[in-house]
This record gives C-alpha cells, sequence and structure tokens, in this order.
C-alpha cells in the first residue's frame, strides 16, 4: 500500500492565483481530512470528510473548497491564493469507526507570493 | 482559543534521560488523546494514543500518563535516544471528526 499519498510536493502561488492539492490514499479509509501546519500553531484542521460526498468544515476553512466524489481522493482547492495561506498543507485518513488512528501524507509546502 | 495547551516549546535532554511533555485541555466531552511524532520534512505519525477510562498507557519507552480530574495528559519518554529527536504533538478529539493540536515540543537528545 502506498498509504496516503500527496501531489506537489513543493508549490509556489502568486498572490489571486488558484491551484488544487491533491490527497488520494489506497487504505478504503471513509475519513479523511486536510491540515494546514504553520509554526508555533500546530496542526489546525481546515476541512474533513467522512465519506464519498460528504465534506464539512474545520477550524480554518475560509479561502478553500473541498468536495470528495470517490472514497479514494480528496483534493484540497484554493479559489484565489492569499500571502496568509503560506504553509505546509497535510491530508490525513482514518477508518470510519472507534478507531481514530489517523495516517498522514507527506505535505505539500505552499508559498504564495 | 487553543482548545489544547502543550508545553514546553521545546526540551533538551541528554541520552538516557526522561523527556516529560504536557498537555492541558477544556472541553471534557473529548474521548481521545492521541501524540504524534514528526521527524523533518515528514507527516506526523502516531505514537501512542489513551481513551479517559485508564490513567496510564505504555509501548515501550512511551507512556502516556492522563489525569482526568485536572484535564491533562503527558508523554514521558524513558531511556530517551538521540533517534527521538523530532517534534511532538499532543491532540484530542470527541467525535474523531475534529481533531485538535497542541502547538508542538521540539525535543532534542544530546548523545
Amino acid at each position: 500500500n502506498a498509504g496516503v499519498t500527496q501531489t506537489p510536493k513543493f508549490q509556489v502561488l502568486k498572490t489571486g492565483q488558484s491551484m488544487t492539492l491533491q490527497c488520494a490514499q489506497d487504505m478504503n479509509h471513509e475519513y479523511m481530512s486536510w491540515y494546514r501546519q504553520d509554526p508555533g500553531m500546530g496542526l489546525r484542521l481546515i476541512h474533513y470528510s467522512v465519506g464519498a460526498g460528504i465534506t464539512d468544515q474545520g477550524e480554518v476553512p475560509n479561502g478553500y473548497n473541498v468536495s470528495r466524489s470517490t472514497t479514494e481522493d480528496f483534493p484540497l482547492r484554493l479559489l484565489s491564493a492569499a500571502p496568509s495561506q503560506t504553509s505546509v498543507y497535510f491530508c490525513a485518513s482514518r477508518m470510519a469507526g472507534g478507531n481514530y488512528e489517523q495516517y498522514f501524507g507527506p505535505g505539500t509546502r505552499l508559498t504564495v507570493t | 482559543q487553543q482548545q489544547v495547551k502543550q508545553s514546553p516549546q521545546s526540551l533538551i535532554v541528554q541520552k538516557g534521560g526522561i523527556s516529560i511533555i504536557n498537555c492541558a485541555y477544556e472541553n471534557t466531552a473529548f474521548d481521545y488523546f492521541p501524540w504524534y511524532q514528526q521527524f523533518p520534512g515528514k507527516g506526523p505519525a502516531l505514537l501512542i494514543a489513551i481513551r479517559p477510562d485508564v490513567s496510564e498507557k505504555k509501548e515501550g519507552r512511551f507512556t502516556i500518563s492522563f489525569n482526568k480530574s485536572a484535564k491533562q495528559f503527558s508523554l514521558h519518554i524513558m531511556d530517551s535516544q538521540p533517534g527521538d529527536s523530532a517534534t511532538y504533538f499532543c491532540a484530542a478529539t470527541d467525535t474523531g471528526n475534529q481533531f485538535y493540536f497542541g502547538t508542538g515540543t521540539s525535543l532534542t537528545v544530546i548523545p
């Protein structure tokens, strides 16, 4: 199993540009989520999904969109990038049910200039 | 408002010593408390987790101590090794959907 994969690994955007961060998992996990990690702030939840077709907001959803059309994929869209969105983004997944063990991807480092 | 408060921000320990990282929370609905280990350039990885029905959980050199009345939990790393040098995050959740993370502790183990 590849586990949780994320692409790209690095990205530089100009303010106002849009892009999609890709996340895929091959473990048939129902739950997937996106976090951003900023120095001194830990990881903060952006959006999550409990299954295909179901998404919900986390702590810091503004400026980001998600959709979940398949169990495997959970892309994160930045509609109009801002310098405040410069961060490292992590995708995570876990099985449904009472086992809350999350598996994280390797991250995407995004810089918005 | 930080749902989970973590301290210290950084920690330097001699090889063979005990590393202790502390976390505190306010939401009594939280019922799962994991600790994650993160190496530079990598994603966090689950190290050990505890539910509030037990006061301690041990896995190898890693132990979580949980104090429900004080709403605190801590990670103890016994016989710390240079390979343990990493950033550690505590977290908490109630439903398993929204996880709240601490701000992280950078651990350096000196040989």
